[in-house]
């Protein structure tokens, strides 16, 4: 199995602000996910975070609003700019094991915009 | 149609009690099945993976899946208040995407 971690667990951020929110793997992966719950939703995948090229995004989400980075196989970080509280939600980092084809997610980011 | 249909309950159930919990799907070519669990306050935690259909046992928990019916169930023997947790199923066609359904909320009374 994966163990990832994220930061920061949760926040409180005022809108127009950005958030940027570290997701840290304890093994390389070449897949790693970004995905956002809200609440009573299915998760809603937001981008496929690719290492060493531009992020895949998903219809809805757009690199401007949702950056991604990911200089490494093992971390990943998604910013969430301009924020407005319709993007208050949890935000989970995930990866696919390659030998198994097993999803992990993190703990999630808690994030609320007043 | 979504991908994958699952109802969110919420299911309440006394102590020791057999749970079902089911998701159907739409997409034939679906092979990657599985259940999380997700505390409150949680990242979702795998529980189960299956691939093609069949049982898998682990422990009190079983998972089936029906893929002439397209449905897939989780059943919790000798349910315990530390099951209680939000349960989503996923599955996928192949090994690096998958849907998620909403999840049902699960309630284990002591």
């Amino acid at each position: 199995s994966a163990v990832i971690s994220q930061k920061p667990s949760r926040d409180i951020c005022q809108r127009g602000t950005s958030l940027t929110i570290q997701c840290q793997v304890d093994s390389q992966v070449t897949m790693m996910f970004w995905y956002r719950q809200q609440p009573g939703q299915s998760l809603t995948l937001i981008a496929t975070a690719n290492q060493g090229s531009e992020a895949t995004y998903e219809s809805g989400f757009v690199i401007d609003k949702f950056p991604i980075s990911r200089p490494n196989l093992t971390f990943s970080t998604l910013t969430v700019s301009n924020m407005s509280p319709e993007d208050s939600s949890i935000y989970l980092c995930s990866v696919i094991s390659q030998s198994s084809y097993e999803q992990y997610f993190g703990p999630g980011t808690r994030l609320t915009v007043t | 149609q979504k991908e994958v249909e699952q109802d969110p309950g919420p299911l309440s159930v006394p102590e020791g009690a057999i749970v079902s919990l089911n998701c159907t799907y739409s997409n034939s070519a679906f092979q990657y099945f599985m259940w999380y669990r997700q505390y409150s306050r949680k990242g979702p935690e795998l529980l189960m993976y299956t691939y093609s259909s069949g049982n898998k046992e682990d422990g009190r928990f079983t998972a089936q899946v029906d893929k002439s019916s397209k449905y897939i169930s989780l059943f919790i023997r000798d349910s315990q208040p530390s099951d209680s947790a939000t349960y989503l199923c996923a599955m996928g066609v192949t090994g690096n995407q998958f849907y998620f359904g909403t999840g049902t909320s699960l309630t284990v009374i002591p």
